[in-house]
């Protein structure tokens, strides 16, 4: 079964220091894997993919994420955290071939403190 | 604005009747695609069209549930015999690549 985790429910970080929020996930082929952010009342934006090449992929505001195979893990990160960035992250991951089904995680909620 | 809207925001229904929800996507978005969304959990997929062939189905999407995108422009889920357990955020989103999507706000049901 396809499946996504995201082991923190809650990541408290301070202004200015790096950030990571984990995503591990389990597929029986090759994954896609995307990040999403859902700030309050609004609708999921995406963030970045990975589809294939370099294992490091950057996206919108700053944010990157690392693919490692052997781990099974695409970590989001961010060098320098922003009281704008608190939110909730999700991970999401769709398996390669004809299907189109996206698993998204349970999300981690993101707080920076001033 | 151009995103993807959906109608209504919230719905408050009594248990037994049925609902429908309308989702317009992007205007050039092929895709269009359904989830769920319940209070601490991510959103669980319920569906695909691309154009107006409805492509895939989660098993979580029981007999009750229907979706149509007629003419693959906006598309409609209905829910029939409303039960308790269906309130959840409804989201809708269209993609035209298949990878990156975007969401509309999601309509919130309530059911009592």
């Amino acid at each position: 079964a396809q499946s996504v985790a995201q082991p923190e429910d809650q990541v408290n970080v301070a202004e200015g220091n790096p950030l990571t929020v984990k995503c591990t996930y389990s597929v029986s082929g090759n994954p896609y894997l995307f990040w999403y952010v859902q700030y309050p009342n609004r609708g999921l934006q995406f963030l970045l993919k990975y589809i294939t090449g370099d294992n490091l992929v950057k996206g919108s505001y700053g944010f990157e994420a690392e693919f490692n195979k052997s781990q099974t893990s695409f970590h989001l990160k961010k060098p320098s955290a922003l009281v704008s960035d608190s939110a909730l992250y999700f991970c999401a991951v769709r398996v390669l071939g004809p299907g189109n089904q996206f698993y998204f995680g349970t999300g981690t909620s993101l707080t920076v403190i001033p | 604005d151009t995103g993807v809207s959906q109608n209504p925001r919230h719905k408050i229904t009594k248990r037994g009747q049925n609902v429908t929800f309308r989702c317009d996507p992007i205007s050039e978005h092929n895709r269009l695609y359904w989830y769920r969304q319940t209070l601490g959990q991510g959103p669980e997929f319920l569906t695909y069209f691309q154009n107006e062939a409805q492509l895939e189905k989660s098993r979580l999407l029981s007999d009750r549930f229907s979706a149509e995108r007629p003419k693959g422009s906006f598309s409609t889920l209905e829910i029939q015999r409303t039960e308790q357990g269906d309130s959840a955020m409804y989201l809708c989103a269209s993609s035209t690549d298949g990878y990156e999507q975007y969401f509309g706000p999601g309509t919130r049901l309530t059911v009592t």
